[in-house]
C-alpha cells in the first residue's frame, strides 16, 4: 500500500502562527496532492506536486516533496480562523489511475 | 468553476432497501469516482469510471454497484443496504489523466437503520 499517512493527526495553533503538516508514503509516486475538507463538506483541492518537483507555492500555502524520504509537507503561513479544517494528502502511484488518501490532519486555528 | 452535485446531503434508509446515490458534474469530465469516508479509515475508493458505460472496482466494491449511462452522471447503488454501509459518501470527477486534481461534491451522509 502506498497510503499517505499524515502527521500530526491533530494540530491546534493560534491565529497568525504557521501550521506545518507532514505526509509520508510507501511506494513510488507520480504525484502527490493536498486537499482541505471543512466540517461536513466535500474535499477541496489545494496543490498538486509532481514527483520531479521539490516545492510549490500557492498564496499562503507551501508544499515540499522529498521523494528520497517518501515524504511531503504542507505549510500554511499566517494562519486564519478560516483555515480550520481537515487536511489530506493523496498519492497517485506510477501508472495508477486512482488516488490513495491518508487519514488527514485536523487543524484548529484559535482566534 | 467545476461543479459536482450530489443529489442528497442527508439520507435515511432501512436495512434491505435498494439505495441510489446520484452524482452529476457539469464540466464534461471523463473520470468519476465514488468514495466512502469513515472516522479513522479516511477516504476509500468504491468504484470509478473513466468513460460512459465503463467502470472499475476500487478498494471496497462489495455490496455496491455503479451506473454511468451519461458522461455527466455517475450513480452509486447499494443493492441491499446494510447498517455497515452507514457512512459519508463522496463523489468526485476529474478531467484527463491523473495529473489533474479531483473535484468533489459536498457528500451524502447516509444512515441505514
Amino acid at each position: 500500500s502506498q497510503q499517505g499517512e499524515e502527521d500530526p493527526q491533530a494540530l491546534s495553533i493560534q491565529e497568525g502562527e504557521n501550521a506545518t503538516m507532514n505526509c509520508s508514503y510507501k511506494t513510488s509516486i507520480n504525484n502527490l496532492q493536498w486537499y482541505r475538507q471543512n466540517s461536513g463538506r466535500g474535499l477541496v483541492h489545494l496543490i498538486l506536486i509532481r514527483s520531479n518537483e521539490r516545492e510549490k507555492h500557492s498564496g499562503r500555502l507551501r508544499v515540499t516533496l522529498d521523494t528520497s524520504k517518501k515524504s511531503s509537507s504542507l505549510l500554511i503561513t499566517a494562519s486564519r480562523a478560516a483555515d480550520t479544517a481537515s487536511y489530506f494528502c493523496a498519492t497517485r502511484g506510477e501508472g495508477a489511475q486512482k488516488l490513495v488518501f491518508g487519514q488527514g490532519t485536523r487543524l484548529t486555528i484559535n482566534p | 468553476d467545476v461543479k459536482v452535485t450530489q443529489s442528497s446531503r442527508y439520507l435515511v434508509k432501512r436495512t434491505g432497501e435498494k439505495v441510489f446515490l446520484e452524482c452529476v458534474q457539469d464540466m464534461d469530465h471523463e473520470n468519476m469516482f465514488w468514495y466512502r469516508q469513515d472516522p479513522g479509515l479516511g477516504l476509500r475508493l468504491i468504484y470509478f469510471s473513466y468513460d460512459v458505460k465503463m467502470k472499475e472496482k476500487g478498494d471496497i466494491p462489495e455490496g455496491y454497484s455503479v451506473s454511468r449511462e451519461k458522461k455527466e452522471r455517475f450513480s452509486l447503488i447499494l443493492e441491499s443496504a446494510s447498517t455497515n454501509q452507514t457512512s459519508m459518501y463522496l463523489c468526485a470527477s476529474r478531467i484527463g489523466n491523473g495529473n489533474q486534481p479531483q473535484h468533489f461534491g459536498d457528500g451524502t451522509r447516509l444512515s441505514i437503520l
